[in-house]
């Protein structure tokens, strides 16, 4: 298995300029979570989807955030428009269904690396 | 979640036992203590979870205390790739997301 996949893995854009990350759950994997992480707050959990439905969205920052979740093999992080503050790495993890065998441990992708200018 | 406590930093030598302690003192009956890493530069990577008893696995070990008001993850033999940022996580055990402290910054020197 490829493991979740991120992409692109670094992002420079502009300020006020629309970003889209992008990412791939493991296969069969029922939810999916998207993280920030910053020096200033650490790791912090943004959104989470359960069966392509979101679930807990209180982490999301603020309205030029959004995440959608499409089918289930794939979810989109987008900021419009994108600020410098925005700049973190962003961590998407996928788990499988309740009951399956690693349902405890989230498997976290390699991270996109944003940076706003 | 309970709140967890961990020092900032720790030193252990290639080859020796590296022991990462964790207080959780004001943990609940139905929460278990999970252990997670981030290498430099990757997405943090679960290691091993408890609720009550000692566990083990091919990566490290886990030892609760009696009352569950601390811990401490052990990696029996420490190698220079497991220098990373431990974090210790205390939550009920489910689907939703983790709460992640500082950590511990593990350090292994050659």
């Amino acid at each position: 298995d490829a493991g979740v996949i991120q992409s692109p893995r670094h992002e420079v854009t502009e300020m006020g300029q629309e970003v889209t990350l992008r990412c791939k759950p493991i296969s069969g994997h029922d939810y999916l979570f998207w993280y920030r992480q910053t020096m200033m707050r650490g790791l912090e959990l943004l959104i989470y989807f359960n069966n392509n439905v979101p679930i807990d969205d209180s982490g999301m920052p603020e309205d030029r955030f959004s995440a959608k979740m499409p089918n289930a093999s794939f979810s989109t992080l987008k900021i419009q428009p994108s600020e410098p503050r925005d700049s973190a790495v962003y961590f998407c993890a996928s788990i499988p269904a309740w009951g399956t065998s690693s349902y405890n441990e989230q498997f976290f992708g390699p991270g996109t690396r944003l940076t706003v200018l | 979640d309970a709140k967890t406590t961990q020092p900032t930093s720790m030193d252990c030598a290639e080859g020796r036992a590296a022991n990462l302690p964790c207080n959780h003192s004001t943990i609940s009956g139905n929460e278990y203590v999970y252990w997670y890493r981030q290498i430099h530069s990757q997405g943090p990577q679960y290691i091993i979870h408890g609720l009550k008893n000692n566990e083990t696995n091919e990566m490290a070990s886990l030892i609760i205390t009696e009352d569950r008001k601390s811990s401490t993850l052990i990696l029996p033999h420490a190698t220079l790739r497991d220098t990373a940022v431990y974090y210790c996580i205390v939550r009920v055990g489910g689907a939703d997301g983790l709460t992640f402290g500082k950590g511990t910054h593990l350090i292994i020197q050659p």
